[in-house]
């Protein structure tokens, strides 16, 4: 299956800093989206992009999407300590038809107060 | 507040046991999922239904089953439990539209 990569693993910067993780996945997509998910809970969506868009804003948000690279970035501003979750990519794989999404890994994020 | 409703927070069942987890939405989805996740390993797609009766197997079926008798409720079926089967299971619905999964809280069981 095509599953996404998150890089990196584990992050942990101050709060107020900004916070970038990546994902890379293997084959051709309908769309990528981003979860986030709190200790022991279900995940929480956050953004979607879809394959014929570059960049998507949602809030202190930014995704991008390199379809050339099968690569994305989720981008995190000025970081809150209740931002400290685990982040992950997902795809839903082209010309599947119905929506089925494959995900990667997750960054564990790490606000420090 | 529209939302995915699983029976247990926390499970704790017997090597053999027939188990079932629960999954209720309320937002007429034709989609539903179930997933498990394991630390490492991410999320694996166990089965899936797009519509009433219907089901799918996703990546790794082997060892459960499913039921889809109404639009709101997906069930997945652990016909005889194993220690292997010890993780958290995430269900999710959706619309067929690609707008994103709405997921139920998951249930962590734990087979003993």
């Amino acid at each position: 299956s095509q599953q996404g990569e998150e890089d990196p693993q584990a992050l942990s910067i101050q709060e107020g800093e900004n916070a970038t993780m990546n994902c890379s996945y293997k084959t051709s997509i309908n769309n990528l989206q981003w979860y986030r998910q709190n200790s022991g809970r279900g995940l929480v969506h956050l953004i979607l992009i879809r394959s014929n868009e570059r960049e998507k804003h949602s809030g202190r948000l930014r995704v991008t999407l390199d379809t050339s690279k099968k690569s994305s970035s989720l981008l995190i501003t000025a970081s809150r300590a209740a931002d400290t979750a685990s982040y992950f990519c997902a795809t839903d794989e082209a010309n599947f038809g119905n929506e089925k999404l494959t995900f990667g890994t997750g960054t564990r994020l790490t606000i420090i107060p | 507040d529209v939302k995915v409703t699983q029976s247990s927070r926390y499970l704790v069942k017997r090597t053999g046991e027939k188990v079932f987890l629960e999954c209720v939405q309320d937002m007429d989805h034709e989609n539903m999922f179930w997933y498990r996740q394991d630390p490492g390993l991410g999320l694996r797609l166990i089965y899936f239904s797009y519509d009433v009766k219907m089901k799918e197997k996703g990546d790794i079926p082997e060892g459960y089953s499913v039921s889809r008798e109404k639009k709101e409720r997906f069930s997945l079926i652990l016909e005889s439990a194993s220690t292997n089967q010890t993780s958290m299971y995430l269900c999710a619905s959706s619309l067929p539209l690609g707008l994103g999964y709405t997921f139920g809280s998951g249930t962590r069981l734990t087979v003993v």
